[in-house]
């Protein structure tokens, strides 16, 4: 079975905190996405990796950074907290095969953000 | 951007009724997936239709694709209370950029026992 996990379910952090979620999948997956969920607005792409230490910008980059050093880890940065970014937020994997497009994306469990 | 629309927003059923959500889009795509979220979790993979597929079935999951109106159906066939989620679809776009997905805004489910 195909595994994501993120660092924490529930996150409490102040304005201007820099924040940290960690995402780490088990099945040596190119590509790697983090999303944020919101009521009314579905899932927003913030960036997404398709190799070790390459990445492109989503949807919705602003105020966020990433990293992935290793294959099986990547990792979303809040530079500086805000109160905008009170979110719940989701880690996916997949692979990629040419004339397939991208396959499906296994999901982590989610990081509810709270800033305050 | 968002591309999958889904409709519609809501639907509430009996337990043992078949429940059917649509979704359309509007580029050219590769393929077209769909996904299950419970309340506050992630999202879990239901079928993937590829854009040379008409018909897909899983289980008691039917997926039809017609890519001339751009546009695709979910029909799960005798739900039950469990089925009760958001269903998303999601479009891999065809051409560049054919990474990522590009996920519509969901229809809740609600199955009535």
């Amino acid at each position: 079975d195909v595994k994501v996990t993120q660092s924490s379910r529930y996150l409490v952090k102040r304005t201007g905190e820099k924040v940290f979620l960690e995402c780490v999948q088990d099945m040596d997956h190119e590509n790697m996405f983090w999303y944020r969920q919101d009521p009314g607005l579905g899932l927003r792409l913030i960036y997404f990796s398709y190799d070790v230490k390459m990445k492109e910008k989503g949807d919705i980059p602003e105020g966020y950074s990433v990293s992935r050093e290793k294959k099986e880890r990547f990792s979303l940065i809040l530079e500086s907290a805000s109160t905008n970014q009170t979110s719940m937020y989701l880690c996916a994997s997949s692979f990629y095969r040419s004339g397939l497009g991208t396959g499906e994306q296994y999901f982590g469990p989610g990081t509810r953000l709270t800033v305050t | 951007s968002q591309q999958g629309e889904e409709d519609p927003q809501a639907l509430s059923i009996q337990e043992g009724e078949n429940a059917t959500m649509n979704c359309s889009y509007k580029t050219s795509i590769n393929n077209l997936q769909w996904y299950r979220q419970n309340s506050g979790r992630g999202l879990v993979h239901l079928i993937l239709i590829r854009s040379n597929e008409r018909e897909k079935h899983s289980g008691r999951l039917r997926v039809t694709l017609d890519t001339s109106k751009k546009s695709s159906s979910l029909l799960i066939t005798a739900s039950r209370a469990a089925d009760t989620a958001s269903y998303f679809c999601a479009t891999a776009a065809g051409g560049g950029s054919n990474y990522k997905l590009t996920f519509g805004k969901g229809t809740l489910l609600t199955v009535n026992p």
